[in-house]
Formats: structure tokens, sequence, C-alpha cells
């Protein structure tokens, strides 16, 4: 069982930002969004699909339709420049996407 | 307040194992439906996923790494170690411990703890 997501997305300040993440069975299924800044923890930013955690950004969003969940940042901004990651489970074991580098 | 620190050797030999300690505060181990995860990030490649341990102590490992792999939980020390043996130098990489806190997945990361392998 993998999740994939492209390698990266590139996007200029103040628009709409989109990463998806694909797997075979990720519509029965809830996913969850990290974003892991270079020398940083990675921080939580989507939860059950399109929960976001406290103190995350209104403008991240998160959905999940069929086989693919996206992860949308609107009104990106520079700060926002990061690898993210979708994570779903399989069981008892998590499966981690590929990352995807979001360039602002 | 929620932490996870990462401890462990900044440098093994190749074929040595690896001890990391994730020592946690502001919560209990033993709670239910929390748990613990590690990953790891090789220079210049993705974020992955090593082992789990579940509040109940049910453990769950990367199917490539689970023969070398262990982890465990004292809860009495607020402790969760995570055991590689015989380490090679593809091991190189900054490891780190989370918490999962059930619906929410992973909520608290600590900061990471560098480990090079290394004759």
């Amino acid at each position: 069982y993998e999740l994939t997501q492209p390698p990266s997305v590139s996007v200029s300040p103040g628009q709409t930002a989109i990463i998806t993440c694909s797997g075979e069975s990720l519509g029965d299924q809830y996913t969850s969004w990290y974003q892991h800044k270079p020398g940083q923890a990675p921080i939580l930013v989507i939860y059950q699909d399109s929960k976001r955690p406290s103190g995350i950004p209104e403008r991240f969003s998160g959905s999940n339709s069929g086989s693919t969940t996206a992860l949308t940042i609107s009104g990106t901004q520079a700060v926002d420049e990061a690898d993210y990651y979708c994570l779903a489970w399989d069981s008892t074991s998590v499966v981690f996407g590929g990352g995807t580098k979001l360039t602002v | 307040q929620v932490t996870l620190k990462e401890s462990g050797p900044v440098l093994v030999k190749p074929t040595e194992t690896l001890t990391l300690t994730c020592t946690v505060s502001g919560f209990s181990l033993s709670s239910g439906n929390l748990g613990i995860s590690w990953f790891r990030q090789p220079p210049g490649k993705a974020l992955e996923w090593l082992a789990h341990v579940f509040s109940n102590g049910e453990e769950s490992y990367r199917t490539s790494l689970k023969n070398r792999l262990t982890i465990s939980k004292d809860s009495s020390k607020s402790h969760v170690v995570l055991t590689m043996t015989n380490v090679d130098p593809v091991d190189t990489a900054t490891y780190y411990c989370t918490r999962w806190g059930g619906a929410v997945d992973f909520d608290y990361w600590g900061q990471g703890t560098p480990v090079t392998v290394s004759s």
C-alpha cells in the first residue's frame, strides 16, 4: 500500500496551492497532513481529512474524495514554503507519502 | 505542556546497535488511545515512518526494517526506546519521535536527533 504525492508544486504568493495524495483505499480512511521545514520538527496541519488543529491558519484546508485526498492552501504565503506529507493507516501500520516540496 | 525529546548517540559504527530514547512530558504513556511513533529523515530525502507502539503495548514496524527494529515503552519513566541493530551508513538520518493522539494522528513531535553511521 503506497501513497503517491507529486514531488513538487510551485505557486506565486497569494495563489492557491493544491497538493494531492493518491492511494488505493484512501476513500475508506482518514488522512492527515504534515508540514516540514528544514531543521524543524514536522507540524500537523490537517487531520481526519479536513480538520485543522488549533493554531493552524484557516488558509489550510483538506478534502478526501475516492482514492485521492488534497491539501489546499489558499492565499499561499512565503512562510508556507516547506515539504508536505500525507499520512494514512493501513491496519496498524503507518503509510506515509513521499512528500511534496512547495515552492512559493 | 506536551513535549517529546529524542536522545542518543550522534555517531555509531557500521554493524553496531543504535539505541534512541524518546522522553515525553505533559502526558502519560499509559493513557488510553495514545501512542508513540519513530520517523527518520536521511539527508536530502523524505521523512519515513519506522515503528509505532500503542498504549496497550502493541508494536508495529516498517516492513522493510522489521527484522532490525524494536520499539518499547517504559511508562513509569516516560520513555520510549527504539533499537536498530546492524546499522549501515544508509541509516544516517535525523530521527524523530512523535505522539499519536488517536483521532488527531501525530499531534506533537520532537525536534529530532541526528545520527551518523560511519567507521
